[in-house]
């Protein structure tokens, strides 16, 4: 199976300043289509999670632009401009390349 | 976009199985890729299996060893994942969802807490 780090595990951020999480995988995720599924989703506390981010650097509808993600191959970031108070939760890279889906071990974002 | 409607909390004993139904309402079912994912108690997601309804065939995580079965219902609009021969660490909280992988929309459902105890 492919393995998914992030980090840092745990991000204590400041409103309104910027940050930022790291995504790796153990091998490529770019598939025989040329397309690269790397997905990024955010989980409040006592919620189901949501998607943010498909394919790398694509926002699903109603996401702020305040989120942006990037990367290719096995390196990937996500990328908070302004940190808002919605914002604080679990953030959990995705893999959707290769069988099993696998996803990342999750970054805790919290307000200091 | 579909919206999904989970079943009830379950406490299983070991050994016994236990099947979570997933009620999707809205969008296109049949045609939409249904994922089961899984969350132990302050862990993080596991991806379980998953189906696309109109094709019928579903995929599960080697992991579970044959212990899980996905399964759509076109008819009802209803997916279904059964787990056997239940462990305790089986449990945690199983979510449906829809199109995590695809470049339309995701979906989630609720969540059904399946607590594994003698």
């Amino acid at each position: 199976d492919v393995v998914m780090t992030q980090s840092p595990l745990s991000l204590p951020v400041t409103l309104g300043q910027p940050a930022s999480i790291s995504c790796r995988s153990s091998q490529s995720l770019v598939d025989s289509d040329g397309k690269t599924y790397l997905n990024w989703f955010h989980q409040r506390p006592g919620q189901s999670p949501r998607r943010l981010i498909y394919q790398v650097s694509n926002r699903d509808s109603g996401v702020p632009d305040r989120f942006s993600g990037s990367g290719s191959g096995t390196d990937f970031i996500l990328k908070i401009s302004r940190v808002e108070a919605e914002d604080v939760g679990v953030y959990y890279c995705m893999q959707g390349t290769h069988w099993p889906l696998t996803f990342g071990p999750g970054t805790t974002v919290d307000i200091k | 976009q579909v919206q999904l409607v989970q079943s009830g909390a379950e406490v299983k004993k070991p050994g016994s199985s236990v099947k979570v139904s997933c009620k999707a309402s809205g969008g296109s079912f049949s045609t939409s890729t249904i994922s089961w994912l899984r969350q132990a108690p302050g862990q993080g997601l596991e991806w379980v299996g998953g189906i696309v309804p109109i094709f019928g065939a579903a995929k599960t995580a080697q992991k579970f060893q044959g212990r899980v079965t996905v399964t759509a219902d076109e008819s009802t609009t209803t997916a279904y994942m059964e787990l056997t021969s239940l462990r305790s660490e089986d449990t945690a909280v199983y979510y449906c969802a829809t199109d995590i992988n695809r470049p339309v929309g995701d979906s989630w459902g609720q969540g059904t807490l399946v607590t594994v105890s003698s």
